[in-house]
């Protein structure tokens, strides 16, 4: 079975700094997917960046960029120029590759609470 | 357009109570997941509807919790008989196509006293 797990429970982060949210997982598939998402308080979870591991580059989107280390089942998130309005909970997420039934639910880790100082 | 919502957002129940959540998915999403997170833990998976059908039940902890999608619409999962260990949160989640992003509704929490 996958598992997904990360170690940093809370990260902390000043405005306008860089952090990096760390990500392990173990599955013994060569293709799937990763994710990140981001919970606000009291808000609907959404998809920050998504990485197909086909792939050998790096996903970006706008200041998140992902580090994808496929031998080390490494999947770490960086947020470049952080804003009060990142502070979330962020969760990494695995999905196995499509093919067979419900291959389209995710197995999370623990999350990781974001604090951002002003 | 609608996201996927979720009532009630808190709800909180004595032991042996029922308690029914429910999640109006993204109109047109097929695909309906639940998880549930246990406070401090990851989210889990509990069952996947694909339309109106449970094509994956294998995270339901046991026979007291009943998930029902009548008519592919809108889901409602039910704790019967409530018990401690279900605090926590339950999320709904919905797609177009199981290959395709998952959007997630706000949750509800579930307290069990």
């Amino acid at each position: 079975a996958q598992t997904v797990t990360q170690s940093q429970p809370e990260m902390s982060v000043q405005e306008a700094e860089t952090v990096t949210l760390s990500c392990t997982y173990d599955t013994s598939e060569s293709d799937y997917y990763l994710f990140w998402y981001k919970q606000p308080p009291s808000r609907q979870m959404i998809l920050v960046i998504r990485q197909e591991a086909y792939k050998q580059q790096n996903a970006t989107e706008n200041r998140f960029s992902v580090n994808f280390q496929k031998a080390a089942k490494s999947f770490s998130l960086k947020i470049s120029d952080s804003q009060l309005g990142d502070a979330a909970m962020y969760f990494c997420a695995y999905r196995r590759p499509a093919g067979g039934t419900s291959y389209g639910k995710l197995t999370f880790g623990q999350g990781t609470i974001l604090t951002v100082h002003p | 357009e609608a996201g996927v919502t979720q009532f009630p957002s808190h709800s909180v129940i004595e032991k042996g109570q029922t308690v029914t959540l429910r999640c109006d998915p993204i109109s047109g999403h097929d695909n309906l997941y639940w998880y549930r997170r246990v406070m401090g833990k990851e989210i889990k998976f509990l069952l996947h509807f694909v339309k109106e059908s449970k094509q994956d039940e294998s995270g339901m902890p046991n026979n007291r919790f009943l998930a029902e999608r009548t008519g592919g619409t809108y889901s409602t999962l039910k704790v019967q008989p409530a018990e401690l260990e279900d605090s926590g949160v339950y999320f709904c989640a919905s797609s177009p196509r199981q290959i395709a992003e998952a959007f997630f509704g706000q949750g509800t929490r579930l307290t069990v006293v």
